[in-house]
């Protein structure tokens, strides 16, 4: 039983290149988000979806992308990685709106120099 | 709007101390749902408690326990007896039914208990 899967773990980009964090949940949730964790703070949502072919903006989206083409599948891409996003990125996935917990991967650490 | 306060940034207590975690919230919703959620050193997200808004029953968990006080918008969390594996970041959170279940979180209250 996987519950949510991010890859990868850690990575370390240079300023302007572009990277794509994957994310996979196998329990059939139809709602996902992808968060940022600064040190120090708590998490703040990048972009959600309510199910496949569905997204929207969270509180801090600028500078990255998501395509949402299956239930299972939610990646979050960064473009034109800059300082400020080196974060630790998380994604969740529950399976109703907002009265269950949600299920976290265990993050991407990642380093933009 | 949703807000999720958490005015304690640090504490540190000696184990077998009781400890209380306070969580404040805002929110214009009549139906929300109030999570806490533990962070250790490894990093991880680990789901604790959940309470919905329209009940008020508090809950004593083996040495968890919580206190929902709509009148004061408040959600603590109390740890009984703590030992050192209770050492972690803890965050509060907020969902709403009518805001897509986006949840807000608190900016967490690192917990050190020392041996």
């Amino acid at each position: 039983n996987a519950g949510v899967t991010q890859t990868p773990k850690f990575r370390i980009l240079k300023i302007g290149q572009s990277m794509t964090l994957q994310c996979a949940q196998d329990m059939n949730h139809n709602y996902m988000y992808w968060y940022r964790q600064d040190p120090g703070m708590g998490l703040k949502l990048i972009y959600y979806s309510v199910g496949a072919g569905i997204t929207d903006k969270g509180e801090v989206p600028n500078g990255y992308n998501v395509s949402r083409s299956t239930t299972e599948d939610f990646p979050l891409r960064l473009e034109l990685a800059a300082p400020s996003q080196t974060s630790v990125y998380f994604c969740a996935s529950r399976p109703d709106r907002a009265a269950q917990p949600q299920h976290f991967g265990d993050g991407t650490r990642l380093s933009i120099l | 709007a949703q807000k999720v306060t958490q005015a304690q940034t640090e504490i540190s207590v000696v184990e077998k101390e009781d400890v209380t975690l306070d969580c404040v919230y805002e929110t214009r919703d009549t139906t929300y749902y109030l999570f806490w959620y533990k962070q250790p050193p490894s990093g991880e997200l680990v789901f604790l408690i959940r309470r919905n808004s329209f009940d008020e029953q508090n809950e004593i968990s083996g040495r968890y326990s919580w206190n929902f006080q709509k009148s004061t918008s408040s959600f603590n969390f109390t740890i009984t007896a703590s030992q050192v594996v209770d050492s972690a970041v803890y965050f509060c959170a907020l969902s709403e039914d009518a805001n897509a279940g986006k949840s807000t979180f608190g900016d967490g209250t690192t917990l050190t208990v020392k041996p």
